[in-house]
């Protein structure tokens, strides 16, 4: 059974960093490539960065090029997400997704990031 | 960025209608398009890719169909457990882009 859990959410002030996680499970990661999206508190689902296989290629939404970094540690089935300069508008629950042809076939239940003073 | 508009922000369907949901794109994406459904407090569910491809698991009154800059979402026949916010998502060009969503809701 593939699982994705995410863990290193909470509440950081403006400014501040964070560290996502992602452990995987039950499927050949390293065969995958991994992304993360998040969804503001009611709102919509916003794409924010993904990272092939062998982490060749990544890729970032523009609203956190420059600020938050992906990376992967096939040997340990995990999936990170470095957030730095954070700001109240990324407040939101991140989630994990495998990738399937660029759409996303498996989800965790999703952390929740803070940003507030 | 290719811009996903989803019609309508909110449907309002009796359990055992059909259920058209629309998602139009800025320019065209060719047939790189999924559906996803989204329950509260849940994790998005994976309905169809490649515009009108069921993922695995996902029953056959969903539908999907489309291509270039208009597709649609059909859900045969409601059952209470599809009441739920549907979103479109691009897969052609990056950014990755997703739709603002419809909810589907009890008449």
């Amino acid at each position: 059974e593939v699982q994705l859990v995410e863990s290193g959410g909470g509440l950081v002030k403006p400014g501040g960093s964070l560290r996502l996680s992602c452990a995987a499970s039950g499927f050949t990661f390293s065969s995958y490539s991994m992304n993360w999206v998040r969804q503001a508190p009611g709102k919509g689902l916003e794409w924010v960065s993904s990272i092939s296989s062998s982490s060749s290629y990544i890729y970032y939404a523009d609203s956190v090029k420059g600020r938050f970094t992906i990376s992967r540690d096939n040997a340990k089935n995990s999936l990170y997400l470095q957030m730095n300069s954070l700001r109240a508008e990324d407040t939101a629950v991140y989630y994990c997704a495998r990738a399937y042809l660029k759409t996303f076939d498996y989800w965790g239940q999703g952390t929740l990031v803070t940003v507030s003073s | 960025e290719i811009v996903m508009t989803q019609s309508p922000a909110t449907l309002s369907v009796s359990p055992g209608e059909r259920a058209t949901l629309s998602c139009r794109a800025s320019q065209s994406v060719s047939s790189n398009l999924a559906w996803y459904q989204q329950k509260p407090g849940q994790a998005p569910r994976l309905l169809i890719y490649g515009a009108s491809t069921r993922a695995t698991g996902i029953p056959a009154r969903f539908s999907g169909s489309g291509s270039g800059t208009e597709f649609t979402l059909t859900i045969s026949s409601l059952q209470s457990e599809d009441f739920a916010v549907y979103y479109c998502q691009q897969y052609n060009n990056w950014p990755i882009t997703f739709g603002q969503g419809t909810r589907l809701e009890i008449k």
